[in-house]
């Protein structure tokens, strides 16, 4: 069983400082590994993607994966209230295989 | 039109009746994908169809849930004897793959699907 483990929080976080959004998986032979924003009511939106081992940095948004620690995290800088949304992990298994999504962790971020 | 697309964008319908859920992806993505989401929780894999190949459908959870995509474009999810536990966003989805861009999904609104 191929699993994506997130805490689902929600973060609070005050405007400004660094959220720090966390993910595990199971199988060792991911490959890809992605972070969706969904806001309330909304439907999610890819916001990163991280390949190899090490840091992805796209404006505030860094992507961090440790495929030793089967780990992969999302740090999100200059936090903002639009930043207020569930953030879920999803993982690829490689070939043509679906995207296995974590249940989501929710960022609050107060003003 | 340039996203996703799906129909109806709100079902209420009466428990024992069938609903049909219909999906445009974006044009050229040869990969489909139907999840849904109930209240509170995490994406739910349903279906995948790849190009001309068989569909995943490990995920779909009994045998009244089926799904058909015509011409590698258009895909109807339906629901047979609804029950209550169906009620959810059924949410489409659609990636061009290539290799790693198969985890690039985009979105549809979803179909919000209430079953009284």
């Amino acid at each position: 069983q191929k699993e994506v483990e997130q805490n689902s929080g929600p973060l609070s976080v005050p405007e400004g400082a660094i959220a720090s959004l966390n993910c595990t998986y199971s199988d060792r032979g991911s490959q890809s590994f992605f972070w969706y924003r969904q806001y309330s009511g909304k439907s999610p939106e890819l916001i990163m993607f991280i390949y190899s081992n090490g840091d992805k940095e796209d404006g505030r948004f860094t992507a961090q994966l440790n495929k030793a620690s089967q780990y992969v995290s999302l740090l999100i800088r200059d936090s903002q209230p639009s930043d207020s949304a569930t953030y879920l992990c999803a993982v690829n298994y490689g070939g043509y295989s679906t995207l296995t999504f974590g249940k989501g962790t929710m960022l609050l971020v107060s003003p | 039109g340039a996203g996703v697309s799906q129909s109806p964008s709100n079902k209420v319908t009466e428990k024992g009746k069938d609903v049909e859920l219909r999906c445009d992806p974006i044009s050229g993505h040869t990969a489909l994908y139907w999840y849904r989401q109930s209240l509170g929780q995490g994406l739910e894999f349903l279906i995948y169809f790849q190009g001309n190949s068989a569909p995943d459908k490990s995920g779909l959870p009994s045998d009244r849930f089926s799904a058909e995509r015509t011409g590698g474009s258009v895909s109807t999810l339906t629901i047979q004897r609804t029950q209550q536990e169906d009620s959810a966003v059924y949410l489409c989805a659609s990636s061009f793959l290539g290799g790693r861009n198969a985890g690039e999904l985009f979105f549809g609104e979803g179909s919000r699907l209430t079953v009284l």
